[in-house]
């Protein structure tokens, strides 16, 4: 596609609902990103996956955030009973390859709101 | 752990100025260096990347400098126009993992 995608761009849910995130990354981009942006904050790294591979999950803030990826392309970050400190903005990136020297493209982003 | 820290939080500057945003990371064997420009409502945007085995890259009114010695990059914009007002991230890359500073929110003031 033409960049990165994500869905929703606005999630407002209650505590102790579960929220599924997507994302679409460029074709062809082998490494996909999650990073979370707290207001005014900078940006948080979650987990990254390599083909559907996620090598890396230290990021991910508890066990209540699960993520996946499916034939090298769609990810789904979920966020299970959500908390009102989950609100933020989730940005999704993604890169041809996990190399140290490729450029990350980043979608919207979605806002979610726990209430 | 990793860090990359980010000065100044906030800076704001008239237009036809310079601006100048200065960023220090810690781990040695970050050799990527990406800024991004991040305008309301929308996901950080590449502006221009600098690698570990250049000291200094420009593109038009935007240039990187580059310190490995004392680990400090810093991007210059200059003759600031309204529209360059945002919040800028540097990011510092060693392997698969970027990490980012805090932001600066710039204001041009017109």
């Amino acid at each position: 596609g033409a960049g990165v995608s994500q869905s929703p761009s606005n999630k407002v849910t209650e505590k102790g609902k579960d929220v599924e995130l997507r994302c679409d990354p460029i074709s062809g981009h082998t490494a996909l990103y999650w990073y979370r942006q707290s207001l005014g904050q900078g940006l948080e790294f979650l987990i990254y996956f390599q083909g559907n591979s996620a090598p890396d999950k230290s990021g991910l803030p508890s066990d209540r955030f699960s993520a996946e990826r499916t034939g090298g392309s769609v990810s789904t970050l979920t966020i299970q009973r959500t908390q009102q400190e989950d609100s933020a903005v989730y940005l999704c990136a993604s890169s041809g390859q996990a190399r140290a020297l490729d450029t990350q493209y980043f979608g919207p982003g979605t806002r979610l709101t726990v209430l | 752990g990793e860090n990359v820290e980010q000065h100044p939080s906030t800076l704001s500057v008239q237009e036809g100025d310079s601006a100048v945003i200065k960023c220090t990371y810690s781990d040695s064997a970050s050799n990527y260096f990406p800024w991004y420009k991040q305008e309301l409502g929308k996901g950080p945007q590449l502006i221009i990347d600098i690698r570990s085995n250049v000291g200094e890259k420009k593109d038009q009114r935007i240039a990187v400098t580059l310190n490995k010695t004392a680990k400090h990059f810093s991007l210059h914009i200059t003759e600031t126009q309204p529209e360059d007002s945002a919040v800028y991230f540097c990011a510092a890359r060693g392997g698969f993992k970027t990490i980012f500073g805090a932001g600066t929110r710039l204001f041009v003031k017109a």
